[in-house]
């Protein structure tokens, strides 16, 4: 499988601030996409990164809340803006497809730990 | 209905016997199924694929797929203390593998010595 990098690992952040979080992976991949993972709770994806255009989000997920970008198929960064304290949680950047392995088996990197104060 | 649903935890087994997971999902058209390990702190990581109705088998991890019943487990045989981890059972929706991939909960698995 692929190996997925993210930057940071963990930060804290005040209110109103922004933090962008990279993802970058050591092959081509077909799909990038970012999850959120509250405490205690299961993941829930926040948008498919689209190579070369806008990602496509899920409900309750705004462009001008969390923009995402992915220059080119290895590389994708998830801004979280205007932090509040409900946006503490851990970021994972996902892979699928491509050579990191099957076309349906989807991968995640190490995550980024968010806290927001 | 919640589109993917696994059964309630947490579970707990004692070293050295089969511990038995579950998972059911709403959407008929659905045709990959994966089951992921998460320990605490860390990251999920992919134990188990499956695609064909019937049983899959790696190593002490077995998966069993009934797409009739909408249904699809993950046996662990010879549990390990190794193995305490939350499990999540994951599902990619449609028939493509462009699919969005959707979980489970989460059954939280302790193996006790």
């Amino acid at each position: 499988s692929a190996v997925i990098s993210q930057k940071p690992s963990r930060d804290i952040c005040q209110r109103g601030t922004s933090l962008t979080i990279q993802c970058q992976v050591d092959s081509q991949v077909t799909m990038m996409f970012w999850y959120r993972q509250q405490p205690g709770q299961s993941l829930t994806l926040i948008a498919t990164a689209n190579q070369g255009s806008e990602a496509t989000y899920e409900s309750g997920f705004v462009i001008d809340k969390f923009p995402i970008s992915r220059p080119n198929l290895t590389f994708s960064t998830l801004t979280v803006s205007n932090m509040s304290p409900e946006d503490s949680s851990i970021y994972l950047c996902s892979v699928r497809g491509g050579s990191s392995g099957g076309s349906y088996e989807q991968y995640f990197g190490p995550g980024t730990r968010l806290t927001v104060t | 209905q919640k589109e993917v649903e696994q059964n309630s935890g947490p579970l707990s087994v004692p070293e050295g016997a089969i511990a038995s997971l579950n998972c059911t999902y709403s959407d008929r058209g659905s045709q990959s199924f994966f089951w992921y390990r998460q320990y605490s702190g860390k990251s999920p990581e992919l134990i188990m694929s499956i695609y064909s109705n019937g049983d899959k088998e790696d190593g002490r991890f077995t998966a069993q797929l009934n797409k009739a019943s909408q249904y699809v487990s993950l046996l662990i045989r010879d549990s390990q203390p190794s193995d305490s981890a939350t499990y999540l059972c994951a599902v990619i929706r449609g028939g493509t593998s462009y699919g969005k991939l959707t979980f489970g909960q989460g059954t939280i698995l302790t193996v006790h010595p």
